[in-house]
């Protein structure tokens, strides 16, 4: 089965600074792929990144990129730049099973809590 | 476009009774899911449909039925509420789309409901 682990609670990081935040995972599956999700204080989920396996380059979108390490198992999130709005919860997901069109059931991480201060 | 909407935002039950969660989304997406987010959790799948009329069980279907007749609307119904059922409910709709990476559903989530059974 597959397993997504965030070691961190929480994380403290000032504006305008780079933080990383951890993600590992655990797959027997060659294909899988790899999602980042932001959820404010009001609540709802926001899609934030996706890498795919078989990607070689680390995917980027804005000030957030994914630092893809497939030999460690790990898809840590790196946001360049903190904003005061970045304040959030942080969750890593996994698609179960191959990468093809149709319904792909995601399998989350417990969350990073990101606090950023001025 | 109103994108993904729930209601009620907020609900309090007592055990045994029922109730239906509504979710509706304006997108015309093929796939419709709904997780449940316990503290300290990630969020996890309890039902899903990839098309009017089609749905499936997902990680914990237990208590929850679901139907979608329309591409709209997929609402989840409580048969009788237990206090292990307290949770935040998220709706989802997706879609797949070909990244860089390979093919993923991209997710779009709904604001949450909060239910709580006493």
């Amino acid at each position: 089965a597959q397993k997504i682990t965030q070691t961190q609670p929480g994380m403290f990081v000032q504006e305008k600074e780079a933080v990383t935040l951890d993600c590992t995972y655990d797959t027997s599956d060659q294909s899988y792929g790899l999602f980042w999700y932001k959820q404010p204080s009001s609540g709802e989920m926001i899609f934030l990144i996706y890498q795919g396996s078989y990607d070689e380059q680390n995917a980027t979108e804005g000030r957030y990129s994914l630092n893809f390490q497939k030999a460690r198992k790990s898809a840590n999130l790196v946001i360049s730049a903190s904003q005061l709005g970045d304040s959030a919860m942080y969750f890593c997901a996994m698609r179960e099973g191959p990468g093809n069109t149709g319904f792909q059931k995601l399998v989350f991480g417990t969350g990073t809590r990101l606090l950023v201060s001025p | 476009n109103a994108g993904v909407t729930q209601t009620p935002k907020f609900q309090v039950l007592k055990t045994g009774q029922s109730m239906t969660l509504q979710c509706a989304q304006d997108m015309n997406h093929e796939y419709m899911s709904w997780y449940r987010q316990d503290p300290g959790m990630g969020l996890r799948l309890i039902h899903y449909s990839v098309g009017a009329g089609i749905t499936d069980q997902g990680e914990v279907p237990n208590g929850y039925n679901v139907s979608r007749s329309t591409t709209e609307d997929f609402p989840l119904r409580l048969l009788s509420a237990a206090p292990s059922q307290t949770s935040v409910y998220f709706c989802a709709s997706s879609y797949s789309i070909q990244g860089p990476g390979g093919t993923y559903n991209e997710q779009f989530f709904g604001p949450g409901t909060r239910l709580t059974v006493l």
